[in-house]
């Protein structure tokens, strides 16, 4: 079962222009982080926000989290044509930090 | 070189032929994972190893087993291969958690293609 479900599931943007996906989770958690995957390939992290944040950035990258709606934003400013992957957030469970439960994805595609 | 690796990148086999995928890494990390994704969906934990001694069950281990054979070392098995076991299988690394607002930021391998004929 997914823990996170990621909206919209696909995106196409143009070079330049902002790219917002959203993911939404069920229970609690202790952190929520987000992945690229580009085609075929391993995931790689981007960033990690606790429960206790609000928001966090790293380069162009803004994360967004409320807890009291159970969902996450990630922001990507000024897109480029390498941004173009899938993007996933995953939850650790306030339960237990042990293991990250991934959604279904968005896929990004940035035409230049 | 690599922080995680992963052998074979690719493979094709038969039904019900036994399958090893192996997983190093020379991260240091205490624990490791195994994932498998379908076409289009996110990732299925099946195995996890907190260190040699601690094996646990992901939400779809059934068909696979594991081997932890050292800290750096962790190894899936299909012992009966069927189709529906094709999929991309990834191994991650961890650090271990600490404190009660620890992360678990994860190091993904490159994958193993694997196609069940």
């Amino acid at each position: 079962s997914q823990q996170g479900e990621e909206d919209p599931q696909a995106l196409s943007i143009q070079e330049g222009e902002n790219a917002t996906m959203n993911c939404s989770y069920k229970t609690s958690i202790n952190n929520l982080q987000w992945y690229r995957q580009n085609s075929g390939r391993g995931l790689v992290h981007l960033i990690l926000i606790r429960s206790n944040e609000r928001e966090k950035h790293s380069g162009r990258l803004r994360v967004t989290l409320d807890t009291s709606k159970k969902s996450s934003s990630l922001l990507i400013t000024a897109s480029r044509a390498a941004d173009t992957a899938s993007y996933f957030c995953a939850t650790a469970s306030s339960g237990s930090a042990r293991q990250l439960t991934f959604g279904s994805g968005t896929q990004l595609t940035v035409l230049p | 070189d690599a922080d995680v690796t992963q052998t074979p990148r690719n493979r094709i086999t038969k039904t019900g032929k036994r399958i090893m995928l192996e997983c190093s890494q020379t991260k240091g990390h205490d624990r490791m994972y195994w994932y498998r994704q379908d076409p289009g969906l996110g990732l299925q934990l099946i195995y996890y190893s907190f260190d040699v001694k601690d094996i646990n069950k992901g939400e779809i281990s059934d068909g696979y087993s594991v081997s932890r054979q050292a800290q750096a070392k962790f190894s899936l098995s299909l012992e009966s291969a069927i189709p529906n076991q094709t999929a991309l299988y990834f191994c991650a690394t961890s650090d271990a958690a600490r404190g009660p607002h620890s992360y678990n930021e994860q190091f993904f391998g490159p994958g193993t293609r694997l196609t069940v004929l």
